[in-house]
């Protein structure tokens, strides 16, 4: 069955530090992995999409890693600001079809405290 | 930022009413999007569309309907609204590189009594 797993559900952590955020997943044939950003009564938006032959993606302060072999992905936020505060979700998109179906995580709701 | 808008924001309506929420693009994307959303919840794809007179139901079975009459308008129809339809749903668009990001609109928060 084709999933995605992020981790921790929730993380609160105070402006200026450092976090990283976990997604496993274990949908086949893999296609894409991206990062979106949620603030609260919005729409995602995009931070990264990776394809299997990229292992980091940079967008500012947020870096992806991609480790295909594996089926892990993390997402890295540096120096902090409130304005991080946010649900962040893992997509994975298979390529077993035309439209390229989506496996979107729950996400990791951050808090970024002052 | 994406061009892609939906309206209204929030709607609470009584049970037994038909509604229409709307969702247009400015990016001429021929793939456009519904998905539903409950709070701590994944994202549900409930219809989709490759193009004008082009919609197929997604993986969440949903009662609501959709049209694609234009490229840039998908909207999306509840005929008889109940308590179970309230949600949020969100409209998204993405063109044919399937290696792009799908563009989300800030969604439609529904509310049933």
């Amino acid at each position: 069955k084709n999933q995605v797993e992020q981790s921790p559900q929730s993380l609160i952590i105070l402006e200026g530090k450092n976090c990283t955020l976990q997604c496993n997943y274990t949908v086949s044939p893999f296609s894409n992995l991206r990062w979106y950003k949620q603030d609260t009564g919005r729409g995602p938006v995009s931070l990264t999409i990776m394809t299997f032959s990229e292992n980091t993606k940079s967008n500012g302060r947020y870096t992806a890693t991609l480790d295909a072999d594996t089926k892990q992905s993390s997402l890295h936020i540096t120096a902090s600001q409130l304005s991080d505060s946010a649900s962040y979700i893992c997509v994975v998109s298979d390529r077993g079809s035309t439209l390229g179906r989506l496996y979107f995580g729950r996400g990791t709701q951050l808090t970024v405290w002052p | 930022e994406a061009d892609i808008y939906q309206t209204p924001r929030y709607l609470v309506i009584g049970t037994g009413k038909k509604i229409t929420l709307e969702c247009s693009q400015t990016m001429g994307h021929d793939k456009m999007y519904w998905y539903q959303q409950d709070p701590g919840m994944e994202l549900h794809l409930i219809h989709y569309s490759y193009g004008v007179n082009s919609t197929e139901k997604g993986d969440l079975s949903s009662e609501s309907t959709v049209s694609r009459i234009r490229t840039e308008h998908f909207p999306l129809t509840l005929e008889s609204a109940r308590p179970s339809h309230t949600s949020q749903y969100l409209c998204a668009s993405s063109g044919r590189d399937q290696n792009q990001p799908q563009h989300f609109g800030d969604g439609t928060r529904l509310s049933i009594l």
